[in-house]
C-alpha cells in the first residue's frame, strides 16, 4: 500500500514534443505529490508538486494532472528540450513524513 | 541560492571498514532526512530528524548504521562495518520545519564498497 508505481521506465521524445509520465498509488492517506528531476551524479531537484485538493497545477512548461478517484497523477512536459533529458521521479507522502518514490523514468529528448 | 551540502561526494571503501558521511542542511531548516538510492531506483528513507531528535528510523539497519544530529544543525551518517550491498548514493534532504512539505536534496555521496 505504500508503493508508488511509475511508468514508463524510459521515454524518448523529439524536441518540441510532449513528454508524459504517469504514476499510480494505493494509499488514500497520501496528501502530497511532488515530482523530482535528477541528472546523473546529482541529487533529485524538486520540480513541481500538487496537493489532492486541486486537479491540475502548471509551472512554465511543466504540468501535473491529478485524478483523485483513479489514484493517479501525471507529469506533462510541454515543448520538451534536450536539456530536459534526465530521470524523473514521482513521489508521495502523508503530511511531511518520508517521501515514497516511484522507480523513475529516464527521459531522452532528441533534437 | 541556499543548498544542502554533503561530503565527501565520492567514497570508496573496503568491506568491513567504517565510513561516515556528513550533511549540512539549508540554513534554518529544522527537519533533516537521510535517504539511500540504489542505482536505477528511487530514494528510500533511512532516518528523519526534527531538530536533534529522531522522528523515523524504522528503515535504518541499526546493527551497522547510525545517525546523529547533535546540535540540530549538521548531521553524520555512519556505517560500520560496510558491506558490499551498501554501495549506493546516500542523499541528505532538508525541509524548513515539521509542517513544510518541500524537501530539498543535496548532491549526495556515492559510496562504493569493494
Amino acid at each position: 500500500q505504500q508503493q508508488v508505481k511509475q511508468s514508463p521506465q524510459s521515454l524518448i521524445v523529439q524536441k518540441g514534443g510532449i513528454s508524459i509520465i504517469n504514476c499510480a498509488y494505493e494509499n488514500t492517506a497520501f496528501d502530497y505529490f511532488p515530482w523530482y528531476q535528477q541528472f546523473p551524479g546529482k541529487g533529485p531537484a524538486l520540480l513541481i508538486a500538487i496537493r489532492p485538493d486541486v486537479s491540475e497545477k502548471k509551472e512554465g512548461r511543466f504540468t501535473i494532472s491529478f485524478n483523485k478517484s483513479a489514484k493517479q497523477f501525471s507529469l506533462h512536459i510541454m515543448d520538451s528540450q534536450p536539456g530536459d533529458s534526465a530521470t524523473y521521479f514521482c513521489a508521495a507522502s502523508i503530511y511531511t513524513d518520508k517521501l515514497i518514490f516511484g522507480t523513475g523514468t529516464r527521459l531522452q529528448v532528441f533534437p | 541560492e541556499a543548498e544542502v551540502a554533503q561530503s565527501p561526494r565520492y567514497k570508496i571503501t573496503e568491506k568491513s571498514q567504517a565510513v561516515a558521511f556528513w550533511c549540512d542542511p539549508i540554513s534554518g531548516h529544522a527537519t533533516l532526512y537521510w535517504y539511500r538510492q540504489i542505482l536505477g531506483q528511487g530514494p528510500e528513507l533511512l532516518v528523519q530528524f526534527q531538530d536533534e531528535s529522531v522522528v523515523d528510523d524504522s528503515q535504518l539497519p541499526k546493527d551497522r548504521f547510525s545517525a546523529e544530529r547533535l546540535k540540530g544543525v549538521d548531521s553524520t551518517l555512519k556505517i560500520q562495518p560496510a558491506e558490499l550491498g551498501d554501495s549506493a548514493m546516500y542523499l541528505c534532504a532538508s525541509s524548513f520545519d515539521r509542517d513544510s512539505y518541500e524537501q530539498y536534496f543535496g548532491p549526495g555521496t556515492r559510496l562504493t564498497v569493494t
